[in-house]
């Protein structure tokens, strides 16, 4: 799998739009951006996934770069319910998911 | 609509206990299958994952197994448990490689 680099906490405003980065240099040409968050005491759960263009659906955006080096996750507006930690994956081929530390993101009423 | 289930919620075992933990899916066929492990303050750890019927891939070699005996059912079991085993076990589905869904998980505590 390709290595990613999420940074370890974020923290956000409620209302206010967040943006998660990650960056997965070494990322193949073919291979999908994930991202996939997990809410205290659940397992996790799909958010948004992309390959050169950016990406939107109804929990999140995926801004991915022109290089496909790194990739921005963003929430419109950050309510309280979407504190959690969230993943970047870039995984390599037809591998199973392999999640790594995630940013913790805490929103603030 | 596809669902999983995963059972039990919480579990409480001695160590040197068996365990075995199920999963099933319903509303899809031939699904990818995995069971992930999260120890306490740890990231989530592929543990086994199965493509088909029988064929179950081991990404940890430990005191644990999987099986499929059943299409949309998949089983991770132990002999002898572990103090080390606790945790919060996982199962997810997907119909490929991508969109996995999780179960809601079961929580160990080996004593």
């Amino acid at each position: 799998d390709a290595k990613t680099t999420q940074p370890n906490s974020m923290e956000s405003n409620e209302e206010e739009p967040v943006h998660l980065p990650c960056n997965h240099s070494t990322i193949s040409g073919t291979d999908y951006i994930h991202w996939y968050r997990q809410l205290p005491s659940q397992g996790p759960e799909y958010v948004i996934h992309g390959l050169t263009s950016n990406v939107n659906n109804r929990m999140a955006s995926l801004a991915i770069a022109e290089d496909r080096k790194s990739s921005t996750l963003i929430l419109h507006r950050a309510t309280l319910r979407d504190a959690a930690v969230y993943y970047c994956i870039p995984p390599s081929g037809n591998t199973p998911l392999v999640f790594g530390k995630g940013t913790r993101l805490s929103v603030i009423a | 609509s596809q669902t999983i289930h995963q059972w039990p919620a919480t579990l409480v075992q001695p160590v040197g206990s068996p365990l075995s933990l199920e999963c099933t899916v319903e509303g899809t066929s031939n699904p990818n299958l995995y069971w992930y492990r999260q120890a306490a303050g740890r990231g989530l750890q592929l543990l086994f994952y199965s493509v088909g019927i029988g064929q179950i891939s081991s990404e940890v070699p430990q005191n644990l197994s999987a099986s499929r005996p059943q299409d949309r059912q998949f089983i991770l079991s132990s002999k002898k448990l572990l103090l080390s085993d606790s945790g919060f076990y996982l199962c997810a589905w997907s119909p490929g490689y991508y969109g996995y869904t999780f179960g809601s998980g079961t929580r160990l505590t080996v004593v």
